[in-house]
């Protein structure tokens, strides 16, 4: 089957820095995206990684490893806004629209 | 102006019952999905539309029927309503060759009583 694994939760404080993990097994590979989503809110796209390597977009970063099936989301200067819950997602081949969606990992950041 | 917008928000209905769930989008994207968030908030696609053609349909069951009218729309039909439907059915449209870069809609809460 297709999985991604990610840890189910997370707690820091304002201003830490932390890490979100992302493992995932598919038939194939055509990039990692990261999503965030508020409780009661819809999923917003954050960043996108094809190849491997760090991605930075402002207090956001995203990095892959291939070879590892591996990647993750690193958040720093924390702020309360960031608490949310974190999907990466894979699209298994170029021709696919479909996404497949990790477990999910609900960031708490507390003051 | 809203990107994505579905309606309703909020769907409470009985078992048995047949429903709708709208879908628009304003951003002149190609590409609308249907996704289906769980109460364990696992997000799975349900389907996909390019330029009106089904491009997707995830082994849902039949009971479920999507109609895209034209591009920026794609509507979810749900026929005789389980239990096991309630969850949080979110829309979603791409752009092009950017399939990893969703805008989503706000989602409607879906509860079959």
């Amino acid at each position: 089957g297709q999985s991604l694994e990610q840890p189910s939760e997370v707690t820091a404080v304002e201003g830490a820095i932390v890490q979100i993990n992302c493992t995932y097994q598919t038939s194939g590979f055509y990039g990692l995206s990261w999503y965030q989503q508020h409780d009661g809110g819809a999923p917003t796209f954050l960043s996108y990684n094809a190849l491997d390597g760090l991605e930075e977009t402002g207090r956001f970063s995203s990095f892959l490893s291939r070879s590892d099936s591996y990647g993750y989301l690193l958040l720093q200067e924390l702020q309360m806004k960031d608490s949310a819950s974190y999907f990466c997602a894979v699209r298994s081949s170029y021709n696919t629209d479909k996404l497949i969606f990790g477990t999910g990992t609900r960031l708490q950041v507390f003051p | 102006d809203t990107a994505v917008s579905q309606t309703p928000k909020y769907l409470v209905t009985q078992m048995g019952n047949d429903k709708s769930i709208k879908c628009e989008q304003n951003l002149g994207h190609d590409t609308m999905y249907w996704y289906k968030q769980d109460s364990k908030k696992f997000l799975k696609i349900m389907f996909s539309y390019n330029n009106k053609e089904l491009i997707i349909n995830e082994t849902v069951p039949n009971r479920f029927s999507p109609k895209s009218p034209d591009k920026a729309h794609l509507n979810l039909h749900i026929n005789s309503l389980e239990l096991g439907d309630s969850a949080v059915y979110f829309c979603a449209s791409s752009q092009g060759l950017s399939k990893e870069k969703l805008f989503f809609g706000s989602g409607t809460q879906l509860s079959v009583l």
